[in-house]
């Protein structure tokens, strides 16, 4: 089950470090998640576009920034600021923007941890 | 706010005997509730969803139930086998984005 794709699998971050996280779908998808996977918790969204060159913050985007200048990337860093991001990192995509009823397809996720 | 309880968080069942699952929401313009399956060390995948114009959905062994007056959702197992055994996470549409539970993890013991 192919289609989207997460790099890379495994990211060491160094104290005061960005680090930025790749996402690439060739789905033809207008919609692009990024999600963050902790034990016990779930998914909780970080950030999310419904289109080309434009992106919401979701429950949890302080310390992370995001980009969308092409339909098929959504790049995420995991900036200085967050302060406790060792976590499990997962990126969707779903067809249609603005339309929530629609099935996503994630990635295979980065684990993201601090040295 | 946004929010789903997924209960239980973690579940252990005998092969051949059923699971079930509930989360209950807090919106009540959700229209869309999907389930999503995740086994060890691989992404979630969607096994089955519902919309908010039926009361109940089947696909084999799985189905899932709404009650949008009480605004709670379940998924059902039957005849589980060792393959099932993964977490499981409930979701309902809200603003234009999914809003996940905390996720169940099943064991089924063979």
């Amino acid at each position: 089950d192919g289609g989207i794709t997460q790099s890379p699998k495994y990211l060491f971050r160094k104290e005061g470090q960005n680090v930025t996280l790749s996402c690439e779908q060739n789905l033809n998808h207008d919609a692009m998640y990024w999600y963050r996977q902790d034990p016990g918790q779930g998914l909780r969204l970080i950030y999310y576009s419904q289109i080309v060159n434009d992106f919401q913050k979701g429950d949890i985007a302080e310390g992370y920034s995001v980009s969308r200048e092409k339909k098929e990337s959504f790049p995420l860093t995991v900036t200085s600021a967050q302060k406790n991001p060792t976590a499990f990192y997962l990126c969707a995509s779903s067809i249609e923007a603005g339309v929530t009823n629609e099935k996503l397809f994630f990635g295979s996720g980065t684990q993201l941890s601090v040295l | 706010g946004e929010n789903v309880e997924q209960h239980p968080s973690t579940l252990s069942v005998q092969e051949g005997d059923s699971a079930v699952i509930k989360c209950t929401y807090s919106d009540s313009a959700s229209n869309y509730f999907p389930w999503y399956k995740q086994e060890l060390g691989k992404r979630p995948q969607l096994i089955i969803d519902i919309r908010s114009n039926v009361g109940e959905k089947k696909d084999q062994r799985i189905a899932v139930t709404l009650n949008k007056t009480a605004k709670h959702f379940s998924l059902h197992i039957t005849e589980t086998q060792p393959e099932d055994s993964a977490v499981y996470f409930c979701a309902y549409d809200s603003s234009y984005k999914l809003i996940f539970g905390s996720g169940t993890r099943l064991l089924v013991r063979p």
